[in-house]
């Protein structure tokens, strides 16, 4: 069956160190998107990506990086200079063709530093 | 930028009942699309309903339609006879046609609605 595959589903992470969330979309969408949930502020864009080999930062991107070297694939690095990375981390893709079409959502990763 | 509000963080009401969850948003655009999705405790994201600003006609979906007023801005959605299931965190989105964000969603801040037995 088509979807998003998220991995892991719990992730824990020492302070100061870099860990990478994983995306997989086998729906043939060209966008993926990557939103961090926080209670009480609903879905934050981090970076999303149109095509291969391009990306483009959110409205959270501080201390976050990703790739998009396949179309499949859009990993999301949580770096050392992200100050505040305890959260849920929702990964989507759409396409850009069918405008009325809603993002498709993984099951989602929860980060926590430990 | 757009922006969506969900002034309703909370809501109950009792098995059987309508309840309707409000949701306004600010855009210079005229033409977009408007999205409530679920998210149950499981917090997989699941597709509600959509409308497509273009279309005066309220989408309605089973048990759950919506009151599209593109003048004032607003995207209530209405749940018609309220199942133990229903409850869950509900986000409106937006989303627009410009393509040079990838037309992504910007989501309200969710609106926690719980069913009593």
């Amino acid at each position: 069956d088509g979807g998003i595959t998220q991995s892991p589903k719990y992730l824990f992470r020492k302070e100061g160190q870099n860990v990478t969330l994983s995306c997989e979309q086998n729906l043939n969408h060209d966008a993926m998107y990557w939103y961090r949930q926080d209670p009480g502020q609903g879905l934050r864009l981090i970076y999303y990506s149109q095509i291969v080999n391009d990306f483009q930062k959110g409205d959270i991107a501080e201390g976050y990086s990703v790739s998009r070297e396949k179309k499949e694939s859009f990993p999301l690095t949580v770096t050392s200079a992200q100050k505040n990375p305890t959260a849920f981390y929702l990964c989507a893709s759409s396409p850009l063709t069918a405008l009325n079409t809603e993002a498709f959502f993984g099951q989602g990763t929860r980060l926590t530093v430990v | 930028a757009q922006t969506v509000t969900q002034s309703q963080p909370e809501m109950s009401v009792q098995e059987a009942e309508t309840v309707t969850l409000s949701c306004t948003y600010d855009t210079s655009e005229n033409n977009y699309y408007l999205f409530w999705y679920k998210q149950p405790p499981s917090r997989q994201m699941i597709l509600v309903i959509r409308q497509e600003a273009y279309k005066q006609q309220n989408a309605t979906e089973n048990r759950f339609s919506v009151n599209f007023q593109k003048a004032a801005k607003s995207f209530s959605l209405k749940i018609s006879d309220s199942q133990l299931g229903d409850t869950a965190m509900y986000f409106c989105a937006f989303r627009t046609i410009s393509s040079g964000s990838a037309r992504q969603l910007t989501f309200g801040s969710g609106t926690q609605l719980t069913v009593l037995p």
